[in-house]
Protein backbone atom coordinates (compact mmCIF):
# COMPACT_ATOMS: atom_id res chain seq x y z
CA UNK A 1 0.00 0.00 0.00
CA UNK A 2 1.39 3.40 -0.86
CA UNK A 3 1.47 5.70 1.98
CA UNK A 4 -0.18 8.57 0.05
CA UNK A 5 -3.24 7.53 -1.34
CA UNK A 6 -3.96 10.08 -4.64
CA UNK A 7 -7.08 10.67 -6.39
CA UNK A 8 -8.42 10.66 -8.70
CA UNK A 9 -5.91 8.31 -10.52
CA UNK A 10 -7.24 9.51 -13.84
CA UNK A 11 -9.25 12.67 -14.31
CA UNK A 12 -10.16 14.07 -18.08
CA UNK A 13 -12.27 17.40 -18.13
CA UNK A 14 -13.16 20.09 -20.72
CA UNK A 15 -10.96 23.32 -20.94
CA UNK A 16 -12.77 25.77 -18.43
CA UNK A 17 -13.83 23.64 -15.45
CA UNK A 18 -12.92 23.33 -12.13
CA UNK A 19 -11.28 20.02 -10.50
CA UNK A 20 -10.04 19.51 -7.11
CA UNK A 21 -7.25 16.44 -6.65
CA UNK A 22 -6.62 14.93 -3.31
CA UNK A 23 -3.61 13.37 -1.47
CA UNK A 24 -4.15 11.32 2.00
CA UNK A 25 -2.56 9.50 4.26
CA UNK A 26 -2.54 8.05 7.88
CA UNK A 27 0.59 9.44 8.64
CA UNK A 28 1.87 12.77 9.85
CA UNK A 29 4.18 14.86 7.52
CA UNK A 30 6.59 17.53 8.31
CA UNK A 31 5.89 19.00 4.64
CA UNK A 32 3.97 18.15 1.75
CA UNK A 33 4.97 19.09 -1.41
CA UNK A 34 3.11 18.76 -5.25
CA UNK A 35 4.98 17.99 -8.49
CA UNK A 36 3.81 18.45 -11.84
CA UNK A 37 5.22 15.71 -14.45
CA UNK A 38 5.09 15.29 -18.33
CA UNK A 39 5.99 12.27 -20.34
CA UNK A 40 9.58 11.64 -20.56
CA UNK A 41 10.66 14.30 -18.00
CA UNK A 42 11.03 14.79 -14.38
CA UNK A 43 8.67 16.03 -11.68
CA UNK A 44 8.77 20.00 -11.52
CA UNK A 45 7.82 21.64 -7.69
CA UNK A 46 4.86 23.82 -7.64
CA UNK A 47 4.45 24.31 -4.25
CA UNK A 48 5.53 23.03 -0.47
CA UNK A 49 3.04 23.51 2.15
CA UNK A 50 4.74 23.07 5.68
CA UNK A 51 1.99 24.26 7.83
CA UNK A 52 -1.18 22.39 9.20
CA UNK A 53 -4.05 24.21 7.32
CA UNK A 54 -2.25 26.42 5.00
CA UNK A 55 -3.11 27.60 1.60
CA UNK A 56 -1.00 28.35 -1.24
CA UNK A 57 -2.28 30.04 -4.39
CA UNK A 58 -0.28 29.81 -7.94
CA UNK A 59 -1.98 31.33 -10.53
CA UNK A 60 -4.96 29.45 -11.07
CA UNK A 61 -3.88 26.85 -8.64
CA UNK A 62 -4.57 26.75 -4.65
CA UNK A 63 -3.29 24.02 -2.27
CA UNK A 64 -4.09 23.33 1.07
CA UNK A 65 -2.52 21.49 3.81
CA UNK A 66 -5.09 19.52 6.08
CA UNK A 67 -4.75 20.78 9.71
CA UNK A 68 -3.28 17.95 10.73
CA UNK A 69 -0.72 17.59 8.20
CA UNK A 70 -2.03 14.46 7.76
CA UNK A 71 -3.47 15.46 3.43
CA UNK A 72 -3.61 17.95 0.75
CA UNK A 73 -5.90 19.02 -1.78
CA UNK A 74 -4.82 20.92 -5.20
CA UNK A 75 -7.85 23.02 -6.65
CA UNK A 76 -7.79 24.27 -10.62
CA UNK A 77 -9.76 26.78 -11.51
CA UNK A 78 -10.74 27.30 -15.44
CA UNK A 79 -8.65 24.20 -16.64
CA UNK A 80 -6.43 25.06 -19.36
CA UNK A 81 -4.92 22.36 -22.03
CA UNK A 82 -1.52 23.35 -20.55
CA UNK A 83 -2.28 22.01 -17.34
CA UNK A 84 -2.27 18.32 -18.33
CA UNK A 85 0.27 16.33 -16.83
CA UNK A 86 0.88 14.21 -13.72
CA UNK A 87 0.14 15.70 -10.44
CA UNK A 88 2.19 13.88 -7.86
CA UNK A 89 2.42 14.71 -3.91
CA UNK A 90 5.14 13.76 -1.60
CA UNK A 91 5.16 14.24 2.32
CA UNK A 92 8.22 14.37 4.28
CA UNK A 93 8.07 12.33 7.11
CA UNK A 94 8.21 14.43 10.18
CA UNK A 95 10.34 11.56 12.01
CA UNK A 96 13.01 11.48 9.07
CA UNK A 97 13.24 14.58 6.65
CA UNK A 98 15.34 12.72 4.57
CA UNK A 99 12.79 9.85 3.85
CA UNK A 100 10.04 12.02 1.21
CA UNK A 101 7.53 9.41 -0.29
CA UNK A 102 5.46 10.25 -3.31
CA UNK A 103 1.72 9.22 -4.28
CA UNK A 104 1.16 7.51 -7.37
CA UNK A 105 -0.16 10.83 -9.05
CA UNK A 106 -3.15 11.69 -11.25
CA UNK A 107 -3.05 11.90 -14.25
CA UNK A 108 -5.01 14.98 -15.41
CA UNK A 109 -5.96 15.12 -18.95
CA UNK A 110 -7.33 18.51 -20.03
CA UNK A 111 -9.39 19.13 -23.59
CA UNK A 112 -9.54 21.98 -25.71
CA UNK B 1 20.87 25.68 -17.49
CA UNK B 2 21.27 25.75 -13.60
CA UNK B 3 19.19 22.92 -12.97
CA UNK B 4 19.94 19.26 -12.35
CA UNK B 5 21.01 17.44 -15.24
CA UNK B 6 21.51 13.47 -15.71
CA UNK B 7 22.43 11.76 -18.59
CA UNK B 8 22.32 9.57 -20.44
CA UNK B 9 18.62 9.98 -21.09
CA UNK B 10 18.06 6.74 -22.62
CA UNK B 11 19.83 3.55 -21.69
CA UNK B 12 19.02 0.16 -23.84
CA UNK B 13 20.95 -2.99 -23.06
CA UNK B 14 20.80 -6.35 -22.62
CA UNK B 15 20.13 -8.51 -19.22
CA UNK B 16 23.11 -9.24 -17.53
CA UNK B 17 24.74 -5.89 -18.36
CA UNK B 18 26.65 -3.57 -16.13
CA UNK B 19 25.47 0.23 -16.28
CA UNK B 20 26.24 3.75 -14.64
CA UNK B 21 24.08 6.94 -14.69
CA UNK B 22 25.25 10.08 -13.74
CA UNK B 23 23.43 13.15 -11.82
CA UNK B 24 24.91 16.49 -11.64
CA UNK B 25 23.16 18.30 -9.00
CA UNK B 26 22.23 22.18 -8.81
CA UNK B 27 26.12 23.75 -7.68
CA UNK B 28 24.99 25.11 -4.43
CA UNK B 29 22.74 22.10 -3.65
CA UNK B 30 25.03 19.44 -1.16
CA UNK B 31 21.99 17.20 -0.74
CA UNK B 32 21.74 14.34 -3.71
CA UNK B 33 18.85 11.76 -3.83
CA UNK B 34 18.43 8.96 -6.38
CA UNK B 35 15.13 7.77 -7.05
CA UNK B 36 13.43 5.01 -9.23
CA UNK B 37 10.08 5.50 -10.63
CA UNK B 38 7.69 2.99 -12.89
CA UNK B 39 5.00 3.27 -15.26
CA UNK B 40 2.01 4.29 -13.54
CA UNK B 41 3.85 4.91 -10.08
CA UNK B 42 5.18 7.83 -8.02
CA UNK B 43 8.90 8.19 -7.32
CA UNK B 44 10.49 5.36 -4.79
CA UNK B 45 13.30 6.76 -3.28
CA UNK B 46 16.71 4.50 -3.14
CA UNK B 47 19.39 6.52 -1.17
CA UNK B 48 20.50 10.26 -0.93
CA UNK B 49 23.97 11.87 0.00
CA UNK B 50 24.66 14.96 2.12
CA UNK B 51 28.01 16.27 0.44
CA UNK B 52 29.95 13.09 -0.64
CA UNK B 53 28.67 11.08 2.67
CA UNK B 54 26.26 8.27 2.07
CA UNK B 55 23.64 8.48 4.33
CA UNK B 56 20.64 6.51 3.62
CA UNK B 57 19.59 3.62 1.52
CA UNK B 58 15.94 2.39 1.18
CA UNK B 59 16.19 -1.49 0.89
CA UNK B 60 14.83 -1.25 -3.03
CA UNK B 61 18.86 -0.83 -3.56
CA UNK B 62 19.96 -4.07 -3.39
CA UNK B 63 23.66 -4.97 -3.84
CA UNK B 64 23.56 -4.67 -7.36
CA UNK B 65 23.16 -1.10 -7.19
CA UNK B 66 25.92 0.90 -6.20
CA UNK B 67 26.12 4.89 -6.03
CA UNK B 68 28.75 7.21 -4.94
CA UNK B 69 29.14 10.68 -5.17
CA UNK B 70 33.25 11.40 -4.61
CA UNK B 71 34.00 14.72 -4.40
CA UNK B 72 30.32 15.67 -3.12
CA UNK B 73 29.17 16.84 -6.38
CA UNK B 74 28.09 14.79 -9.37
CA UNK B 75 26.82 11.17 -8.39
CA UNK B 76 26.69 8.06 -9.96
CA UNK B 77 24.42 4.73 -10.13
CA UNK B 78 25.76 1.83 -11.12
CA UNK B 79 23.23 -1.27 -11.20
CA UNK B 80 25.48 -4.59 -12.14
CA UNK B 81 24.07 -7.77 -13.62
CA UNK B 82 20.97 -6.00 -14.90
CA UNK B 83 18.02 -7.89 -14.54
CA UNK B 84 14.55 -7.16 -16.74
CA UNK B 85 13.15 -5.73 -13.16
CA UNK B 86 15.64 -3.22 -13.39
CA UNK B 87 13.57 -1.23 -16.21
CA UNK B 88 12.55 1.92 -15.46
CA UNK B 89 13.22 5.91 -15.11
CA UNK B 90 15.98 6.95 -12.47
CA UNK B 91 15.77 9.97 -11.23
CA UNK B 92 17.97 12.20 -9.23
CA UNK B 93 17.10 15.31 -7.37
CA UNK B 94 19.20 17.83 -5.03
CA UNK B 95 18.75 20.00 -2.43
CA UNK B 96 19.80 22.57 -0.16
CA UNK B 97 19.92 21.03 3.28
CA UNK B 98 17.47 18.49 4.48
CA UNK B 99 15.15 21.09 6.41
CA UNK B 100 11.32 20.25 5.68
CA UNK B 101 10.87 23.46 3.96
CA UNK B 102 13.85 22.45 1.20
CA UNK B 103 12.57 21.34 -1.44
CA UNK B 104 14.04 18.49 -4.08
CA UNK B 105 14.66 19.89 -7.53
CA UNK B 106 14.98 16.84 -9.86
CA UNK B 107 16.94 16.23 -13.25
CA UNK B 108 14.79 14.37 -16.23
CA UNK B 109 16.18 11.37 -15.65
CA UNK B 110 17.70 8.20 -17.33
CA UNK B 111 15.35 5.86 -18.59
CA UNK B 112 16.70 2.45 -19.02
CA UNK B 113 15.32 -0.05 -21.09
CA UNK B 114 16.23 -3.71 -20.24
CA UNK B 115 16.49 -6.50 -23.24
Amino acid sequence: TQLLEQSPQFLSIQEGENLTVYCNSSSVFSSLQWYRQEPGEGPVLLVTVVTGGEVKKLKRLTFQFGDARKDSSLHITAAQPGDTGLYLCAGLQSYNNNDMRFGAGTRLTVKP
Amino acid sequence: DTGVSQNPRHKITKRGQNVTFRCDPISEHNRLYWYRQTLGQGPEFLTYFQNEAQLEKSRLLSDRFSAERPKGSFSTLEIQRTEQGDSAMYLCASSLGGASNQPQHFGDGTRLSIL
